[in-house]
């Protein structure tokens, strides 16, 4: 079974440009979370969707960020325009379920880096 | 709010030493804590959960709520235990983890 995967692997963009991130879950996963690792820094939980519908977005940093969850499978981060300070690992996580026994399960993360 | 701390960045240990790694959370509720690995260019994967009370990997780790702790436990060290790892927290049933910033083991053989 293919695990969730993310695209690119790394990204170097100029502050002030666009990026686009995006997590593809495992198949039959209503349940998709961002977080990000920036340097030095714990691995901090951004949102999380339920199907196409954002549960809780409660840790996205600011409206420079933008996700997107159409049809519910897969997802898009955007970050427009980038600033230096988001630069970081951003990991995408799936489950089946939100109770304690479902696991989340994470992508391999998007290396940014923002000069 | 809720918070999780681990105050060991790097944790060096030789081959079949006991290892302990050290986790607080702060939380007033019923909190239910995890602890994930990164291994060397694998990504992030649980190892285990408070509420199984399991043992993977001839780790172990024990929720006390007296001391707010969940250190993470193993009587013998191994080469292949050397990775990075995250004590976490989850306060609901939306699945949101709360991290700590992770200890880095090194065994040494």
């Amino acid at each position: 079974e293919a695990g969730v995967t993310q695209f690119p692997s790394h990204s170097v963009i100029e502050k002030g440009q666009t990026v686009t991130l995006r997590c593809d879950p495992i198949s039959g996963h209503d349940n998709l979370y961002w977080y990000r690792r920036v340097m030095g820094k714990e691995i901090k939980f951004l949102l999380h969707f339920v199907k196409e519908s954002k549960q809780d977005e409660s840790g996205m940093p600011n409206n420079r960020f933008l996700a997107e969850r159409t049809g519910g499978t897969y997802s898009t981060l955007k970050v427009q325009p980038a600033e230096l300070e988001d630069s970081g690992v951003y990991f995408c996580a799936s489950s089946m379920g939100t109770n304690l026994q479902d696991t989340q399960y994470f992508g391999p993360g998007t290396r940014l880096t923002v000069l | 709010a809720q918070r999780v701390t681990q105050p060991e960045k790097l944790l060096s240990v030789f081959k079949g030493a006991p290892v302990e790694l050290k986790c607080n959370y702060s939380y007033s509720g019923s909190p239910e804590l995890f602890w994930y690995v990164q291994y060397s260019r694998q990504r992030l994967q649980l190892l285990l959960r408070h509420i199984s009370r399991e043992s993977i990997k001839g780790f172990t780790a024990d929720l006390n709520k007296g001391e707010t702790s969940f250190h993470l436990k193993k009587p013998f060290a191994q080469e292949e235990d050397s990775a990075m790892y995250y004590c976490a927290l989850s306060t609901s049933n939306t699945g949101k983890l709360i991290f700590g910033q992770g200890t880095t083991l090194q065994v040494k053989p």
